[in-house]
């Protein structure tokens, strides 16, 4: 089946520091990518649609200047958490998808932020 | 406001028995139905899904059932194994949209020994 990569799979990072997380179609070609954060005991949430070329699309609540998304590429997403807060911790998860609207997403591992 | 919800946030099931996880949701707008399986520190991996002008759909141990009228969907396991003890996730889309999914709370599949 298809493969995401998400890399770091963990980091922790001091107050104020800025954190980039990797999204990495491997073996297919994604035009939209999706980032969600998970909270404990808590669904996942979208956070943002990242589309290949344009600019992310952001769901309501979420800082785009926060939280930066640039799809570069076909196979690659990445998120940039700027000046994180201890709030800010979180289970963030990439998806992707090989093709267009209602097919299965394809998930990355995760990379669990922990903001000191 | 919760759009797919799943009330049960922990289900203990026996090995052998079956495990059946409920989602209801509340957009009429919905029309395709994906249920994941989500281990500890890990992402999400499909399972099984369901459109809407389907209302069962079987896949080997796995079979999602949709009651579109009540809006209303459950995923059986049969037999349920140590391997199934997971947290379970409800989602949600609809056909020809590009949005992301609307997810559940998820579900803890324990199945005991």
């Amino acid at each position: 089946g298809a493969v995401v990569s998400q890399h770091p799979s963990w980091v922790i990072c001091k107050s104020g520091t800025s954190v980039k997380i990797e999204c990495r179609s491997l073996d297919f070609q994604a035009t939209t990518m999706f980032w969600y954060r998970q909270f404990p005991k808590q669904s996942l949430m979208l956070m943002a649609t990242s589309n290949e070329g344009s600019k992310a699309t952001y769901e309501q609540g979420v800082e785009k200047d926060k939280f930066l998304i640039n799809h570069a590429s076909l196979t690659l997403s990445t998120l940039t958490v700027t000046s994180a807060h201890p709030e800010d911790s979180s289970f963030y998860i990439c998806s992707a998808r090989p093709g267009l609207a209602n097919e299965k997403l394809f998930f990355g591992s995760g990379t669990q932020l922990s903001v000191l | 406001d919760q759009q797919v919800k799943q009330n049960s946030p922990s289900l203990s099931v026996q090995e052998g028995r079956i495990s059946i996880l409920n989602c209801d949701y509340t957009n009429s707008m919905f029309d395709y139905f994906l249920w994941y399986k989500k281990y500890p520190a890990e992402g999400p991996t499909f399972l099984i899904s369901i459109s809407s002008i389907k209302d069962k759909n079987e896949d080997g141990r796995f079979t999602v059932f949709l009651n579109k009228s009540a809006k209303h969907l459950s995923l059986h396991i049969v037999p349920s194994q140590p391997g199934d003890s997971a947290v379970y996730f409800c989602a949600a889309s609809i056909a020809g949209g590009a949005d992301g999914l609307t997810f559940g709370k998820g579900t803890h599949l324990i199945i005991q020994p």
